[in-house]
């Protein structure tokens, strides 16, 4: 089905370390783009978004990259730390629609 | 605390039962929306309510139905169980009919079906 890609469904870093999530979109139409955290046990929090007409955008040590060119979003975390270990979703709508659509969600794992 | 409001927390259930979850979305949300997530399939829409009314719809399964009551919570109605419809179910809410400025998502619902 349809569906937002990511690339890499586990990445582990140190901790205070920047880290960077990768993901892939399959439709250029999509205009508005939002990074999900899930921590265990929990229903996913909104971290930042950002829409088709920005390429950047900057929140609380984190900032997200849009690249329409190759279709590809991406979420840095500066200074990672251990409260940021979770599994990170993005998600992606069409023309304001009531749909987010999620992509597979990758596991950030924070070493001490 | 997201200020959406899920129960039951857990549901344990037998095939071929019936079961409905519930969703309080925060206060002043005219939208309502229902996800399930699975460990093969991520987070996949099944629907959305706003004030009342269905506004948009995922692949929800026909076994399953929903609605939005004119005090904005909402129920989803799972029937004839599987126990592939094992699963966290997650509501979210939004003041907004479009999704482009975001949901907020309750603490889910873990369904097990035996």
């Amino acid at each position: 089905g349809e569906s937002v890609g990511l690339h890499l469904p586990t990445l582990s870093v140190q901790e205070g370390d920047n880290s960077i999530i990768n993901c892939a979109y399959s439709n250029s139409a999509s205009d508005y783009f939002i990074w999900y955290k899930q921590e265990s046990g929990k229903g996913p929090q909104f971290i930042i978004d950002i829409r088709s007409n920005m390429d950047k955008r900057q929140g609380q040590r984190v900032t997200v990259l849009l690249n329409k060119t190759v279709k590809h979003l991406s979420l840095q975390i500066a200074a990672t730390q251990p409260g940021d270990s979770a599994v990170y979703f993005c998600a992606e709508n069409r023309g304001n629609t009531g749909k987010l659509i999620f992509g597979q969600g990758t596991t950030l794992q924070v070493k001490p | 605390d997201s200020g959406v409001t899920q129960t039951p927390k857990h549901l344990i259930t037998a095939t071929g039962q019936r079961v409905t979850l519930r969703c309080s979305p925060r206060s002043g949300d005219l939208s309502v929306y229902w996800y399930q997530q699975s460990l093969d399939q991520g987070l996949q829409f099944l629907i959305q309510y706003y004030n009342g009314e269905e506004r948009a719809k995922g692949n929800i399964l026909e076994r399953f139905s929903a609605q939005q009551f004119p005090d904005l919570h909402s129920e989803l109605n799972l029937s004839s169980l599987e126990l592939g419809d094992s699963a966290l179910y997650f509501c979210a809410s939004s003041p907004y009919q479009g999704a482009n400025y975001g949901y907020t998502f309750g603490s889910g619902t873990r369904l097990t079906v035996v």
